[in-house]
């Protein structure tokens, strides 16, 4: 079966530190890798999207970056963190079956910036 | 464009029914889904409905497609204390990565 994880669970980290948030997937192969953003328990706002290793898109520009080293491993990295950086992270995988596309979600990462 | 949109509130009693409602802009999408989130959890995929029927049911779970409407729902039978979460529905379009617009979500209260 497939599993998706997640770390850290939660983050406390001052304005202009760095980050890393790293997110990876079990049992299943060359999947598309998923970024949101969700902000006071409410919407998801994509981040970043991946259907291969080392392919990258981002849908909103903003001082956080993503890369995909390993084929089920995606990182979350911001240079400087701003405050406008909290929220809660969510990481998603997908594989296409047959038309459908349903994504499936990590834990999260709670991230607060102070 | 993509827009899904649902109402931000639902307060229900315990062992009421529930009805979840989203609207939609974009009539290409292909499958529409349900998802639950728990609260400080990630997002639990419920159900799906391709864009070709008008309904399905899983157990206390249905699902109502009007595409003529653009409009999706989510009814829980014999709603329980559990089902307390935020509910989003979702889209996604044939051809292109994958893309899953989300709605702005649902928060389900139920009251014991």
């Amino acid at each position: 079966s497939q599993t998706i994880h997640q770390w850290p669970a939660t983050l406390v980290q001052p304005v202009g530190s760095p980050l890393s948030l790293e997110c990876t997937v079990e049992g299943t192969s060359n999947p598309n890798l998923y970024w949101y953003r969700q902000a006071a328990g409410r919407g998801l706002q994509l981040l970043f999207y991946s259907v291969g290793i080392g392919q990258i898109s981002s849908e909103v520009p903003q001082n956080l970056s993503a890369s995909r080293p390993q084929d089920r491993q995606f990182i979350l990295s911001s240079k400087k963190l701003l405050l406008s950086d909290s929220g809660f992270y969510l990481c998603a995988w997908s594989v296409r079956t047959g038309g459908r596309a349903e994504q499936y979600f990590g834990p999260g990462t709670r991230l607060t910036v102070t | 464009g993509e827009d899904v949109e649902q109402s931000l509130f639902l307060s229900v009693r315990e062992g009421d029914s529930s009805v979840i409602n989203c609207t939609y802009t974009d009539s290409s999408s292909t499958y529409l889904y349900w998802y639950k989130q728990e609260p400080g959890a990630g997002l639990q995929l419920l159900t799906y409905i391709f864009s070709n029927m008008d309904m399905k049911q899983d157990q206390r779970l249905t699902v109502l497609l009007n595409k003529k409407d653009k409009h999706l729902s989510l009814r829980i039978a014999d709603t329980q204390t559990g089902d307390s979460a935020i509910y989003f529905c979702a889209e996604t379009f044939s051809g292109g990565y994958q893309k899953v617009t989300f709605g702005t979500g649902t928060k389900l209260q139920v009251i014991p």
